[in-house]
């Protein structure tokens, strides 16, 4: 599975748009893009993926660049209950089992 | 409730006792998931299983016990407690090969004195 960077925490404020970003620049063409988050003290929860199209769902939309490279996490209106750890995760969707969770990017939503 | 529930959610045993830690889904999803997750390490693959009677390692096996007999239940044992053992343990299921998605329980805090 291809290697993830994200930053290791970010802030947003309340009501705005939270924009995640994601570096998978050795990804090949046949990964996908997921993202989870973990809510403290919560078990990881699964909020959407992509192979390279756009996408969107009732919790986020997921932006993956051209090249494929790099992928950003939006959640359009964030609230309190956004702040969790959010994982980037690459992978193929059949064969592997495991999900290599790296160390996330800490989001803080303040009021 | 539908979902998947572990138990108990918070132990404390001793060095050298056996524990065993509880994980049940009602979605009757084919493969489940042992994780375990520490500071500085993320959440870390232990045993997974694909069906009944079918199981597999995953990285950090070394220390643990599986079973799965029954399509719902997927215990996990260890043996001979270890501190090294002390964690937060996460039981996930997902539908089949194919189906992208984990469903994760809420946890068991494990403390091994």
């Amino acid at each position: 599975d291809a290697k993830t960077t994200q930053p290791t925490s970010m802030d947003c404020a309340e009501g705005r748009a939270a924009n995640l970003p994601c570096n998978h620049s050795t990804i090949s063409g046949n990964e996908y893009v997921y993202w989870y988050r973990q809510i403290h003290s919560q078990g990881p929860q699964y909020i959407i993926h992509g192979l390279k199209n756009n996408e969107t769902n009732e919790m986020a939309s997921l932006i993956i660049t051209e090249d494929r490279k790099s992928s950003t996490l939006i959640l359009p209106h964030a609230t309190l209950r956004d702040t969790a750890v959010y994982y980037c995760i690459v992978r193929f969707r059949q064969g592997a089992q495991k999900l290599v969770f790296g160390q996330g990017t800490r989001l803080t939503i303040n009021p | 409730d539908a979902g998947i529930t572990q138990s108990p959610r918070y132990k404390i045993t001793e060095t050298g006792r056996q524990v065993t830690l509880m994980c049940h889904q009602t979605w009757s999803h084919s493969y489940m998931f042992w994780y375990r997750q520490d500071l500085g390490h993320g959440l870390r693959l232990i045993y997974y299983s694909a069906a009944a009677d079918i199981t597999d390692k995953g990285e950090v096996p070394d220390g643990y016990v599986v079973s799965r007999s029954k399509t719902e239940n997927f215990p996990l044992t260890l043996e001979s407690a270890t501190r090294s053992q002390t964690s937060v343990y996460f039981c996930a299921s997902r539908p089949g090969q194919g189906a992208d998605t984990q469903y994760f329980g809420p946890g068991t805090r494990l403390t091994v004195l």
